[in-house]
């Protein structure tokens, strides 16, 4: 499976809690982008890399939260001192650095998702 | 404020029927609009992209129309099948990377 990956597909943690997720993008995507997702709701944007460069963070993104992107590959998320309200779906997508061949390397990949709960 | 409108949030329809869902936007500038699918617990999987000169594009059972002078969109569905039941989120991008997703509509197709 050359798709988007994700770890784990589920996370249950106690208030307070550290937790970090990760995420294994399509090879040579060089762009990578995490989201939120709530029950009932669309994904909302919390933050992009392109390659290992952070560029862009949302306000969602709370001094709790960090990503990185070490090596321009993989990237992990991290929450520390979980709270109640971070429960929801984190996704990971990446896409293929523009070119003028079209449109589709606008696309992003969806991961799964990891599924956290927080107690 | 960038923001996307779906209606309606929820839908039920029999196997076998057609349906629209509507999608309003008013992200500027507009550089392309996608449609996703998403089963419940997964990622979101995309069924169409247009951008500003396009005003349809078909994938087999859906096709997505574009009217970008009234920043509207619809996803029609065609012979829906049991499958078919899922969320249906409208994207919308103001340049390549950033999106703008909308809060979706929540198919379910019976038998």
């Amino acid at each position: 499976d050359t798709g988007v990956s994700q770890n784990p597909r589920h996370k249950i943690t106690k208030r307070g809690q550290n937790v970090t997720f990760r995420c294994d993008p399509i090879s040579e995507h060089n762009r990578l982008y995490w989201y939120r997702q709530t029950l009932g709701q669309g994904p909302e944007f919390l933050t992009y890399f392109q390659n290992e460069a952070q560029l862009e963070k949302s306000r969602l993104l709370s001094d709790r939260f960090s990503a990185e992107r070490p090596k321009g590959s993989f990237s992990t998320l991290e929450i520390q001192r979980t709270e109640q309200g971070d429960s929801a779906m984190y996704l990971c997508a990446s896409s293929p650095h523009p070119s003028r061949q079209g449109h589709s390397s606008y696309e992003q990949y969806f991961g799964p998702g990891t599924r956290l709960t927080v107690t | 404020k960038n923001q996307v409108e779906q209606s309606p949030q929820s839908l039920i329809i029999l196997e076998g029927k057609n349906c629209t869902l509507q999608c309003n936007y008013t992200v500027s500038p507009f550089s392309n609009l996608r449609w996703y699918k998403q089963d419940t617990g997964r990622g979101p999987v995309s069924l169409t992209i247009m951008t500003f000169s396009e005003n349809t594009k078909s994938n087999g059972r859906y096709t997505a129309t574009l009217d970008a002078d009234t920043k509207q969109s619809s996803l029609h569905i065609t012979a829906s099948q049991l499958s078919d039941s899922a969320s249906y989120i409208c994207v919308v991008s103001a340049y390549s990377n950033m999106l703008t997703f909308g809060g979706g509509t929540r198919l379910m197709v019976k038998p």
